[in-house]
């Protein structure tokens, strides 16, 4: 049982490029989240889904695309990367409802320069 | 919006001693959770509280929520070495969504 997995663990992009971050669970949770994590922020939330098919925005989707095509994955989409998406990406999910505890993956450290 | 503030930010404990760190909201919660980070890793959840003036305990650690449901905060006596990390809540407002604090970065002196 490997919980949620997130790939890669490292990126760098240049301004401008584009690329997909892959989180998959192998828990059969409902919910899934993607937050960035930036020093002195917490954790802010990008998107979320609340089941396969679906998907809704959070506290700061500009910028990223999502989709939940399968039930165990969760992809997080940078159409054209800026040095302000530099951050450490985490992937979260939980089993039914957002009150459930939330697993997080290892995370992804990305830099855009 | 939707925000729950920690207190504080940082904190330098010497190990052996107690510490304290509060999460607070301005509207009432459903329920809030805490979590723990250790430096390089991923959270990973501690506690649920749910109900108005829940306390729970997890060995050193003391979890009490608010009679108002609006704050909640975090205990831990005789600090050792492996309580470095950063702390943080998240707070349910009954939506689909926890809105995580920005966290209290713990640092112990041995």
């Amino acid at each position: 049982n490997a919980g949620v997995t997130q790939t890669p663990k490292f990126r760098v992009l240049k301004t401008g490029q584009s690329m997909t971050l892959l989180c998959a669970q192998d828990m059969n949770h409902e919910y899934m989240y993607w937050y960035r994590q930036d020093p002195g922020m917490g954790l802010r939330l990008i998107h979320y889904s609340v089941g396969e098919g679906t998907t809704a925005k959070g506290e700061v989707p500009d910028g990223y695309n999502v989709s939940r095509l399968k039930k165990q994955n969760f992809l997080l989409g940078l159409e054209s990367a800026a040095p302000s998406q530099t951050s450490v990406y985490f992937c979260a999910s939980s089993r039914l409802t957002s009150t459930d505890t939330q697993y997080f993956g290892p995370g992804t450290r990305l830099t855009v320069l | 919006g939707q925000q729950v503030m920690q207190i504080p930010q940082y904190q330098h404990v010497q190990e052996g001693e107690d510490f304290t760190t509060y999460c607070n909201s301005s509207t009432t919660l459903s329920n809030i959770q805490w979590y723990k980070q250790r430096p390089g890793g991923h959270p990973v959840f501690l506690i649920q509280l749910v109900k108005s003036g829940e306390v729970k305990k997890q060995k050193r650690l003391t979890f009490q929520f608010g009679e108002a449901k609006k704050n909640s905060s975090l205990h831990i006596t005789a600090t050792q070495t492996t309580d470095v990390g950063t702390y943080f809540c998240a707070g349910h407002y009954g939506n689909n969504r926890l809105a995580f604090g920005k966290g209290n970065q713990v640092v112990v002196i041995p």
